[in-house]
């Protein structure tokens, strides 16, 4: 396994477009988090699944954010009606609940966006 | 309420030692880590301290005081590659979050 992958790398959309990102986690990693960061700062958290099941939401995700994990492999995060504040790097990131050392999350490297 | 504090710069030269401090204040602790991320690129783990002392780990260590809310990551023999920026993070509750500082920068000078 090579890794979380993340589609596509980069973003540019126009104000007020859809757009929707794809995270591909380590295929025997049952948690997927999704986090924003921008520049300067330290990434922050979104959401959280476990398999196919949502269980945590941060206050940041509004209401035009929403996120799924049909079946508990690859997740989508799609912002709808985009805002300037939204551009930012979205990291996703994955770990196993089975290991001893299974906090540990292994970062996938992001897509940039920007919304002009 | 969730507070994490870390210097936002440091710089260090080539072949010295540097300390990258974290204080925290959080809901919940179950652990801390410290990730490295080089500009434009993924967190990569660096660490994870649960239980107070130093852990090793070739050239970096960290340490951990939980009743302190301190921790810091000790970088020696330091590399030019080592110019980046260093997040502490808590993880927080069950579901394995994590709550993350600002990152410090550290530029390692010739």
């Amino acid at each position: 396994d090579t890794g979380v992958s993340q589609d596509p790398r980069h973003k540019i959309t126009k104000r007020g477009q859809n757009v929707t990102f794809r995270c591909d986690p380590i295929s025997e990693h049952n948690r997927l988090y999704w986090y924003r960061q921008t520049l300067g700062q330290g990434p922050e958290f979104l959401t959280y699944f476990q398999n196919e099941a949502q269980l945590e939401k941060s206050r940041l995700l509004s209401d035009r954010f929403s996120a799924e994990r049909p079946k508990g492999s690859f997740s989508t995060l799609e912002i709808q009606r985009t805002e300037q504040g939204d551009s930012a790097m979205y990291l996703c990131a994955s770990s196993s609940s089975s290991d001893i050392a299974s906090y540990e999350q292994y970062f996938g490297p992001g897509t940039r966006l920007t919304v002009t | 309420g969730q507070n994490i504090d870390q210097p936002t710069e440091m710089t260090a030269t080539e072949g010295a030692i540097v300390q990258i401090n974290c204080t925290y204040q959080t809901s919940g602790f179950n652990g801390l880590f410290w990730y490295q991320q080089h500009a434009g690129e993924a967190p990569t783990f660096l660490s994870y301290n649960v239980l107070d002392g130093l852990e090793e780990k070739g050239r970096f260590s960290s340490f951990l005081s939980r009743s302190k809310g301190y921790s810091y990551l000790l970088l020696k023999e330091l590399q030019m590659k080592d110019s980046a920026s260093y997040l502490c993070a808590v993880l927080s509750g069950n579901t394995g979050k994590l709550i993350f500082g600002q990152g410090t920068t550290l530029q390692v000078k010739p």
